[in-house]
């Protein structure tokens, strides 16, 4: 079936250092992998995607690379600052059974950056 | 655009009463989804359409939940009766496309429901 496991659940370090957050999806299927980062009390959104046919993808501080092989995807972010504490969710899409695909959340990681 | 819309944003209600949750998707969105958010199951997948249509609601925990899509412009998710383990934030979402081929997903802000 559909499963998206996310590590760590939380996850606090120092601002100026580096955070690393995992997931691993069940589908070999899978070929599209969003990162939606959700700030407290506001709505989830979009920072960074990758597809299966790219191993890895930068935007600034942020970086996802992608494992087919291991069925696994991280996201990086370098330089940490305040304003990256939030709750940072992966997806990976799964083939529905109904002729088009659909994406699974992992249970979010809370990142807390330390002054 | 103004983005997804939700209402209400907060909402208290007692356990078997009616909860109705609303949405107005972004304008010519041909996806909308609803999404539950708890701190146990993070981010489920109850239901979505596709051109007003439901398409896969394997996700609805359950005949207390339906959902309508009336038209391209609004959508209800509604439970009846209502009871305390229903207490989550509900996330209503749309997408040009399903999501999974790269086109965003854009969430409302949420309707917060607590089953008292």
């Amino acid at each position: 079936g559909e499963n998206v496991e996310q590590h760590p659940s939380t996850l606090s370090v120092q601002e100026g250092d580096s955070a690393v957050i995992k997931c691993t999806y069940s589908d070999s299927a899978s070929n599209y992998f969003p990162w939606y980062k959700q700030e407290l009390g506001k709505r989830p959104q979009l920072i960074i995607d990758i597809r299966s046919n790219v191993g890895e993808k930068k935007d600034q501080r942020i970086a996802v690379t992608l494992n087919k092989t291991a069925k696994h995807f991280s996201l990086h972010i370098t330089e940490t600052q305040p304003e990256d504490s939030a709750v940072y969710f992966c997806a990976a899409s799964f083939p529905s059974n109904f002729g088009n695909e659909k994406l699974t959340f992992g249970t979010g990681t809370r990142l807390t950056i330390i002054p | 655009d103004a983005g997804v819309i939700q209402s209400p944003r907060h909402e208290v209600t007692e356990m078997g009463q009616e909860v109705t949750l609303r949405c107005k998707p972004i304008s010519g969105h041909d996806y909308l989804f609803w999404y539950r958010q708890t701190m146990m199951r993070g981010l489920e997948l109850l239901i979505y359409f596709n051109n007003n249509v439901p398409i896969d609601d394997s996700g609805m925990p359950e005949d207390r939940f339906s959902a309508k899509m009336p038209n391209a412009s609004f959508s209800t998710l509604k439970i009846q009766p209502s009871e305390p383990r229903d207490s989550a934030v509900y996330f209503c979402a749309s997408s040009f496309g399903t999501g999974s081929s790269g086109n965003t997903i854009y969430f409302g802000e949420g309707s917060w429901l607590t089953v008292v």
